[in-house]
Parts: C-alpha cells; structure tokens; sequence
C-alpha cells in the first residue's frame, strides 16, 4: 500500500521562529509532490508544488530528497496566520484513482 | 487555480433520512474524485476514491451502502450518505483531479457541513 507519513504533531511554535516538517512517502514512483495547508473548519488550499528537488516562494521552502524518499516544508520568520494544518500529497505519472496519496496532516500552531 | 464546488456548505436533517451532496468541478475536468470526512479536530479521512464512469473504491471501514458514490460525469460526483445517524455528522469535502494531466494537483471543494438531529 502507498503511504504518505507526516507527523501529525502539533508543533508549538514561537512568532518569528523557523519551523520545518518531514513528509515520507513509500512509493519511489512518485515524482511530484503538493503541500495544502487547511485551515481550522475550512478545505485544503495548495500551498506549493514540488516538480524537482524543491521550491521557494517567500517565507516557504520545499525540499525533496528522492534517496531518502521525503519532502520537507520549511517555514521562516513565522506568523500566527501560519497556524494551520499542512498536508502533503504524493503524485504518481500514469493517471488513476490511485495516482495520488495524501498525508494526513501536520498541525502547526505559532504562539505570540 | 481551478475550481471545485461543494454543494450543500451546511446541511441539518432528521435521523433516518438520506443526503445528497455534490462535487462540482467548474472549469476542468476530472477524471478522478475523492470523498474525506472529518471529525473535529482529527484529520482529514479519505472515505472513497472514485473514477468518472466506475465504481468508487472505498478504504477500510467505509460502508459503501451506507456512503453511496457516484461519478457519472467529468465535472460531477455525488455522495449520498444513506439512512444518516448523528455519529454521521461531519465536516465532508470531495477533491477532484484531471489524472490525464501529468503533475496536476488535486483541487478541493469547500466542504459540507452535515448535523444530523
């Protein structure tokens, strides 16, 4: 069974501190990766995509390491508006119900 | 981005009664619908997966009579949860996807509030 493994916390952390998280993933045919972030009694919205070994918009980095079979998110300077739940999706080439795998979530909660 | 809609956002109905919610897909099509529910505070539970045209394929522990699935059209999927009970009441959100399109992501729906009394 493909699975996408995130730790699903919570992460406590400080306003304006870094914070990063891990996805893993089990299927080596997996070759793109999103994360959503969902906030509290709202759905996932896309946050990022992850095509090569990663990508940078603003405070938000993503880095995919194929060896190792994971993709971390990294978040700097951190915002009480980043308290949220962050997802993460695998995506297989080839089309199908099973071609993607979502993760279960990470809670992030930043603290003043 | 493209655009999924989620109809009903709220619904309350009687124990015993059936709902319908639907999943919309507004300016693409897709070929594949998943089905979450989520409890408060847990995470998101992927109930079924389903392809246009085929039978949904339901994960563990999810009563496929209970939790009708359908997927007729590349813009529209349906979830009916049958004879509904107040342990049913949950916060469901569809996804959709055009799996034709390599690297596409999954786009969500705004979610169905069902409470059932």
């Amino acid at each position: 069974r493909k699975e996408v493994e995130q730790d699903p916390g919570p992460f406590n952390v400080p306003e304006g501190a870094t914070v990063a998280f891990n996805c893993t993933y089990s299927n080596s045919a997996s070759q793109s990766f999103f994360w959503y972030r969902q906030d509290c009694r709202k759905e996932p919205k896309l946050l990022m995509s992850v095509y090569s070994s990663g990508n940078e918009d603003g405070r938000f980095t993503a880095q995919l390491n194929r060896a190792s079979q994971y993709i971390s998110l990294l978040i700097r300077d951190s915002k009480l508006s980043d308290s949220a739940t962050y997802l993460c999706v695998g995506s297989e080439p080839g089309g199908g119900a099973d071609g993607l795998t979502f993760g279960k979530g990470t809670h992030l909660i930043i603290q003043p | 981005g493209a655009v999924v809609s989620q109809h009903p956002s709220r619904v309350i109905c009687k124990s015993g009664t059936s709902v319908k919610i639907e999943c919309r897909s507004l300016d693409f099509q897709a070929t594949t619908m998943f089905w979450y529910r989520q409890f408060p505070k847990q995470s998101l539970m992927l109930m079924a997966t389903s392809n246009e045209g085929s039978k949904a394929t339901y994960e563990q522990g999810v009563e496929k009579d209970k939790f009708l699935i359908n997927h007729a059209s590349l813009t529209l999927s349906t979830l009916t949860v049958t004879s509904a009970h107040p342990e049913d009441s949950s916060f469901y959100i569809c996804s959709a996807s055009d799996r034709r399109v390599w690297n596409t992501e999954a786009f969500f729906g705004q979610g169905t509030r069902l409470t059932v009394v």
